[in-house]
């Protein structure tokens, strides 16, 4: 049973472009969260897709959007990049239980570094 | 708006030892609260989750407890191995405004552990 992968696992872009990352959830899971991680940081919630749709969004500007596939894969874009936006995304996924919490599974991350 | 903050921020200790990493979280009305670990470079790895209504929870040489009332949860390591040298990171999650099942997690910074040989 694979766990959840992203791709690709590094990227170097630069100033001003646009970057889509993607991830594919655990087997069963219906739920997908994207983190952003600087270095030295805890990861911070981007946002969480459910069904096709943004469930939950964190503290991020809308140069930050994602999308989820019907087969709950997800992808994660970033347009106008900053050299802030240097970190590594971690994609995590969970299967949405109403009335309790459920663990979240990460996966390895992709390092995006923008010049 | 939640805060997490995670003491100490690093830690060394000798091969062998018993020890305790500390989370605390400033709003008590949380889902469940997660302890993952970090290898460098690497994704997070889930060590032992706390539904709210739980006080602690036990995998193997790792002992978690929780303590909603005071914000404070606590992550125990007994007779520590190299092979345990990583970041702890402590989440929280709490209910969406819609009220049906756990938002994103809301992380510290975590615990640099080194474990001496």
């Amino acid at each position: 049973d694979a766990g959840v992968t992203q791709s690709p696992t590094h990227l170097i872009k630069t100033r001003g472009q646009q970057v889509t990352l993607r991830c594919s959830p655990k087997s069963g899971h219906d739920t997908v969260s994207w983190y952003q991680q600087a270095l030295g940081q805890g990861p911070q919630f981007i946002f969480q897709y459910y069904e096709e749709e943004e469930r939950q969004r964190g503290n991020f500007p809308d140069r930050f959007s994602g999308h989820q596939f019907p087969n709950y894969s997800s992808e994660l874009n970033v347009n106008a990049l900053l050299l802030g936006d240097s970190a590594l995304y971690l994609c995590a996924s969970s299967l949405l239980i109403y009335g309790t919490g459920e663990t979240q599974y990460f996966g390895p991350g992709t390092r995006l570094l923008v010049l | 708006k939640q805060e997490v903050t995670q003491i100490p921020a690093a830690l060394s200790v000798p091969e062998g030892e018993n020890l305790v990493l500390n989370c605390s979280f400033t709003d008590s009305a949380i889902y469940n609260l997660q302890w993952f670990r970090q290898d460098p470079g690497k994704g997070l790895t889930s060590l032992l989750l706390i539904q709210s209504s739980q006080r602690e929870q036990t995998s193997g040489r790792l002992n978690a407890s929780l303590d909603k009332s005071s914000g404070r949860s606590t992550l125990y390591i007994a007779a520590s191995q190299p092979g345990d040298s990583a970041t702890y990171l402590c989440a929280v999650s709490r209910t969406t405004d819609s009220g049906g099942g756990a938002d994103g997690l809301t992380f510290g910074k975590g615990t640099h552990l080194i474990i001496q040989p």
